[in-house]
């Protein structure tokens, strides 16, 4: 079946705009999570969706970051008024289930975001 | 902030040899994730090590875990010019969120 799936894979924006970036978890996978890897580093939580309820967030850098996934499937990650440190690439990942802390996660390739 | 720390950042060796890497954490843990992430694409799981095991084994692959030093390591044998990647050990945070607490990773590049 297929994998996640992250879209666009690129995207320039400059500083100031509203970008939106969006997940397609593996079909039934009941975790979703969101990753944001700076150039050189390991990934860094964002944030955590168990089904359409968002259960920790405490990854997000600022207010100006804010996610949702409204039917429990597809995700939607917003950084609204972007900077030039938001520039990393988003990674997000889902797993089967609720206990994901216990299974693999399976990452999509990403959105390379560029702030210029 | 980041739990693990992968050493060596980077690796070179030989197409053939076997290459070593080595993680430590800070917390306890219930079990110890390594995945590995290619250029541009992202991270695939290779192994799950849980916290009452100390050595693991999937194809090349041999994963050991030591509790009492708080450190695992990765061992790839045979190496293959494809095993070219970047290798992270990740760790879930047991209270509470699901989420993996990454290292940095190391650089692993298999010459010809």
């Amino acid at each position: 079946g297929a994998g996640v799936s992250q879209s666009p894979r690129y995207k320039v924006a400059k500083r100031g705009q509203d970008v939106a970036l969006r997940c397609d978890p593996i079909s039934g996978h009941v975790s979703l999570f969101w990753y944001q890897q700076a150039l050189g580093q390991g990934p860094e939580f964002l944030t955590y969706f168990q089904n359409e309820a968002q259960l920790d967030k405490s990854g997000l850098p600022s207010d100006r970051f804010f996610a949702e996934r409204p039917e429990g499937s597809v995700s939607t990650l917003k950084i609204q008024r972007t900077q030039q440190e938001d520039s990393a690439v988003y990674l997000c990942a889902s797993s089967l289930v609720r206990t994901a802390s216990n299974q693999p996660q399976h990452f999509g390739d990403g959105t390379r975001l560029s702030i210029l | 902030s980041q739990q693990g720390e992968e050493d060596p950042q980077a690796l070179s060796i030989q197409e053939g040899e076997n290459a070593t890497m080595n993680c430590s954490y800070k917390t306890s843990i219930n079990n110890l994730q390594w995945y590995r992430q290619n250029s541009g694409r992202g991270l695939v799981h290779l192994i799950l090590i849980r916290s009452n095991e100390r050595e693991k084994h999937s194809g090349r692959l041999r994963v050991t875990l030591d509790t009492s030093k708080k450190s695992s390591s990765l061992l790839i044998t045979a190496s293959r010019a494809a095993d070219t990647a970047s290798y992270f050990c990740a760790t879930p945070i047991i209270q509470g969120a699901q989420k993996l607490v990454f290292g940095q990773g190391t650089r692993l590049t298999i010459n010809p």
